[in-house]
């Protein structure tokens, strides 16, 4: 079955510090992934999708099919940073994306 | 375009009684999703609508819940009776076809004393 792992449930790093919030996902075809931030009290809202292969706020992240993971990444933390994010999963075969269930970010100043 | 709107943002009320919630999608979207978030089951999609019609309601909890979408442009969610498990903030995400891309309105949250 289709699922997204997010191991941790929260990440605390310093500001200034990388970040790296992690995403392993099992699926047998070719996935499209999504990384989605939600900032304290505020809508959910997509970050980046591994197809266009670009750079939001800082942020990158890599499919890796061989370690089946969607690593985000951001070399230097910033406090604005902090906030909920979830991994998903469009199968394509399903209206639906499967969600992680969050990693809650905190950036210390 | 101003984006999902939902209404209310907030919404306290008793046990046992009918809450609506509501849904402006995007113009132009065709697809509509209801999410539900708490702390301990993370975003769970209730129900989902294409061109206003159900295509999947298997995320509803029970029969307390329900949900309409009579136009394109507008949806409701309906809990009744409400029950203090129901207390979660409520997302509608539209979206044009079938996406991964979602918009996200800015949530409903419902506490039920």
């Amino acid at each position: 079955a289709q699922r997204v792992t997010q191991p941790e449930k929260l990440l605390s790093v310093f500001k200034g510090a990388p970040v790296e919030l992690k995403c392993n996902y099992s699926y047998s075809g070719s996935p499209e992934l999504f990384w989605y931030v939600q900032y304290s009290r505020q809508r959910l809202q997509l970050l980046l999708r591994h197809i266009s292969r670009e750079s939001i706020k800082g942020f990158t992240a890599d499919l890796n099919k061989g370690e089946t993971s969607f690593h985000l990444k951001k070399p230097f933390a910033q406090e604005e940073d902090s906030a909920m994010y979830y991994c998903a999963l469009d199968d394509d075969s399903n209206y639906q994306l499967i969600w992680g269930a969050g990693t809650k970010l905190i950036i210390k100043p | 375009d101003a984006g999902v709107i939902q209404s209310p943002r907030h919404e306290v009320t008793e046990m046992g009684q009918e809450v609506t919630l509501r849904c402006k999608p995007i113009s132009g979207h065709n697809s509509l999703f209801w999410y539900r978030q708490t702390m301990m089951r993370g975003l769970e999609l209730l129900i989902y609508f294409n061109n206003n019609v159900p295509i999947d309601d298997s995320g509803m909890p029970e029969d307390r819940f329900s949900a309409k979408m009579p136009n394109a442009s507008f949806s409701t969610l309906k809990i009744q009776p409400s029950e203090p498990r129901d207390s979660a903030v409520y997302f509608c995400a539209s979206s044009f076809e079938v996406s991964g891309e979602l918009f996200f309105g800015e949530g409903s949250r419902l506490t039920v004393l």
